[in-house]
């Protein structure tokens, strides 16, 4: 069965320092896309990156970085030089059935709380 | 560019009542999802609706429903309101299917 693991539950770190967010997934297709969405107290949730199963290649955006790596099935996520507007919660998600689908599997989240 | 628009926002109702919460999507997109936040159950899919065909559904009972119009403008509806459906129902807009969702700011529910 589909399913996405976030294993921290909160985290706080201090302004400035590195924080990785860990996702772990399971799927039993080939295909598949992994996401990360950042939730702030706003509600809505913003997308942050979205990655195919066939494209292993490790990403960075700013002070974000994604490390996905299928032999362990994991897809997690690294912030550089935390900043206070970073607290929020983190969720990382699956989507099946090649992406044909919108239907996202997602996890518990990871509480990010980045003190100043 | 507009994002999408959930209404509305905050509501309380009564356990046997209905709901109608209303989403409008970005100009354009025409995939809506809908999905349910709660703190004991996180987030969960509750229906997908492309161009007003329903492709998906979570699992949620009967109780749960949904529609898109033409103009990709899409409704839930929670029929006989219990005390668990309280939760932040979240809407997503996509111009097709696989990418990127873009969320609104939910509508949170309470129900007494």
């Amino acid at each position: 069965a589909q399913k996405v693991t976030q294993a921290q539950t909160e985290i706080s770190v201090v302004e400035k320092e590195d924080v990785t967010l860990d996702c772990v997934y399971e799927t039993r297709d080939t295909t598949y896309y992994l996401f990360w969405y950042k939730q702030p107290p706003s509600g809505e949730l913003v997308f942050l990156i979205r990655r195919n199963s066939f494209d292993e290649q490790n990403e960075i955006s700013g002070r974000y970085s994604w490390n996905f790596q299928k032999s362990t099935s994991s897809f997690n996520f690294t912030i550089t030089a935390s900043q206070v507007v970073d607290s929020a919660v983190y969720f990382c998600a699956l989507s099946e059935r090649g992406g044909a689908t919108n239907k996202l599997i997602f996890g518990t989240g990871t509480l990010l709380a980045v003190q100043p | 560019k507009a994002g999408v628009t959930q209404t509305p926002r905050y509501l309380i109702k009564t356990r046997g009542q209905q709901v109608t919460l209303s989403c409008s999507p970005i100009s354009g997109h025409r995939s809506v999802s809908w999905y349910q936040q709660t703190p004991g159950q996180g987030l969960q899919f509750l229906f997908e609706y492309f161009s007003e065909t329903q492709r998906n559904k979570g699992n949620f009972p009967g109780r749960f429903s949904g529609r898109q119009f033409s103009n990709s403008r899409s409704e839930m509806n929670v029929s006989t309101l219990e005390l668990g459906d309280s939760a932040l129902y979240l809407c997503a807009s996509s111009y097709g299917v696989g990418g990127e969702l873009f969320f609104g700011e939910g509508s949170r529910l309470t129900v007494l």
